[in-house]
């Protein structure tokens, strides 16, 4: 299956620890996109990634999150000192061509259920 | 900024009849991309549908269809021939056409129920 795979699906973490979410796009996909997603809500958009660039991070909070695509490796979502407040799923997408025009749709992975103790 | 609203929270369906979903969204742009996406339980973001802006002619994907309505900013969904396995959150979502701006924008979601 060459979907977008997220892991860990589950993550249970106490307050104050650190999460770490990871997202290995498509195969061929070097577009990254991270979604929030709190109970009976939509997606929220989070960031944007290519390969070793954060590309658009206006949707994600300036203090304890972070994220990476390194140039070998899966992007990783990382939120230090976690509060209840984190609780959430956690989407990664991704898509294969980004350019004025292109309509690719953003592929779904099954996201991480982040649950903070 | 642009924004995606969806403003039934639930709908609900008798198996084999058509049940439309609406969406409208807010944009100064002339250039996006519109999309439909499915959650079942399970929590996947399924593709269902999605729509040129630039395209007048409304897409379809076999049982689903959208009526794209550009001047009133209405997208909405249509379902023919509902089954049990349509049974899911439904989301709206919007996306700018040019470079700057790569992320979906979400509506809230509609939870739609299907009858036997």
């Amino acid at each position: 299956n060459a979907g977008v795979m997220q892991n860990p699906r589950h993550l249970v973490r106490r307050r104050g620890q650190e999460a770490r979410l990871r997202c290995s796009p498509m195969k061929g996909h070097s577009h990254v996109y991270w979604y929030r997603q709190l109970p009976e809500e939509g997606l929220k958009f989070m960031v944007y990634l290519q390969k070793e660039n954060i590309i658009d991070e206006s949707g994600m909070p300036k203090e304890r999150f972070s994220a990476e695509f390194p140039k070998e490796g899966p992007s990783i979502l990382r939120i230090q000192q976690v509060v209840r407040g984190d609780s959430a799923a956690y989407f990664c997408a991704s898509s294969l061509f980004h350019g004025q025009g292109s309509g690719q749709p953003q592929h779904f992975g099954d996201g991480t259920r982040l649950s903070i103790l | 900024a642009q924004t995606v609203t969806q403003s039934q929270p639930e709908m609900s369906v008798q198996e084999a009849e058509t049940v439309t979903l609406s969406c409208t969204y807010d944009t100064s742009e002339s250039d996006y991309y519109l999309f439909w996406y499915k959650q079942p339980p399970s929590r996947q973001m399924i593709l269902v549908i999605r729509q040129e802006a630039y395209k007048q002619q409304n897409a379809t994907e076999n049982r689903f269809s959208v009526n794209f309505q550009k001047a009133a900013k209405s997208f909405s969904l249509k379902i023919s021939d509902s089954q049990l396995g349509d049974a899911a959150m439904y989301f709206c979502a919007y996306r700018s056409g040019n470079n700057a701006g790569n992320m979906l924008t979400f509506g809230g979601g509609t939870r739609l129920m299907v009858k036997p």
